[in-house]
């Protein structure tokens, strides 16, 4: 099993250029999720997925897009990047079973905004 | 809404002692709470949770966490400090109704163990 895997590792973006930041997961999990970390506001939840074709906002979803047409993959758009949108970026698959739920991270993308 | 507070940014412990991070939860409904490690320039690693049952959670590398509903509090615990310990923590929780899709953070605490 890969976990889940993101992609880039790093990006430098202009101010107002687009990217997608992807993250795919192999553990059939149903459950996915993008964060942001920034220094001193530990990891914010940008959106998350319960499902293929389900998605919802977290605690900061302004200035991004997510899709989940598949199981398995999460990307997150960033439609006109802002320097306000350099962070570190971390996706995460989880699944929930009775009593058992556990969340794995990906090893993020780090992202900067000029 | 749902949130996760950690009150201290930073806490220091000489190697040996007792160490206590503290996490406070606000959820509907019952908690689902987790710890969380992250090493310099790693991404977070999984350390304990607390579903249901005993109030005293054990997990990884000899830590544990204690649930305490009534002070809504989930601190996290070791009796004796490493210097390997050093690290930044973070608490996590979300409601039973959400469980593992919604899971929010609290800010972290820098815990530093010196010799």
């Amino acid at each position: 099993n890969a976990g889940v895997t993101q992609t880039p590792k790093f990006q430098v973006l202009k101010t107002g250029q687009s990217m997608t930041l992807q993250c795919a997961q192999d553990m059939n999990h149903e459950y996915m999720s993008w964060y942001r970390q920034d220094p001193g506001m530990g990891l914010r939840l940008i959106h998350y997925s319960v499902g293929a074709g389900i998605t919802d906002q977290g605690e900061v979803p302004n200035g991004y897009n997510v899709s989940r047409s598949t199981t398995e993959d999460f990307p997150l758009r960033l439609l006109s990047a802002a320097p306000s949108q350099t962070s570190v970026y971390f996706c995460a698959s989880s699944y929930s079973r009775g009593r058992a739920v556990e969340q794995f991270f990906g090893p993020g993308t780090r992202l900067t905004v000029l | 809404a749902q949130s996760v507070a950690q009150p201290e940014d930073q806490v220091n412990v000489a190697e040996g002692n007792p160490l206590t991070v503290k996490c406070t939860y606000s959820v509907s409904g019952n908690p689902y709470l987790f710890w969380y490690v992250q090493y310099p320039n790693r991404g977070l690693q999984f350390l304990l949770k607390y579903i249901t049952g005993d109030n005293l959670v054990k997990g990884s590398y000899g830590f544990e966490a204690e649930f305490n509903k009534s002070q809504t509090s989930f601190h996290l615990k070791k009796p004796s400090a490493l210097v390997s310990d050093s690290a930044l923590y973070f608490c996590a929780g979300s409601s039973g109704y959400s469980s593992a899709s919604k899971i929010i953070f609290g800010s972290g605490t820098r815990l530093s163990i010196r010799p």
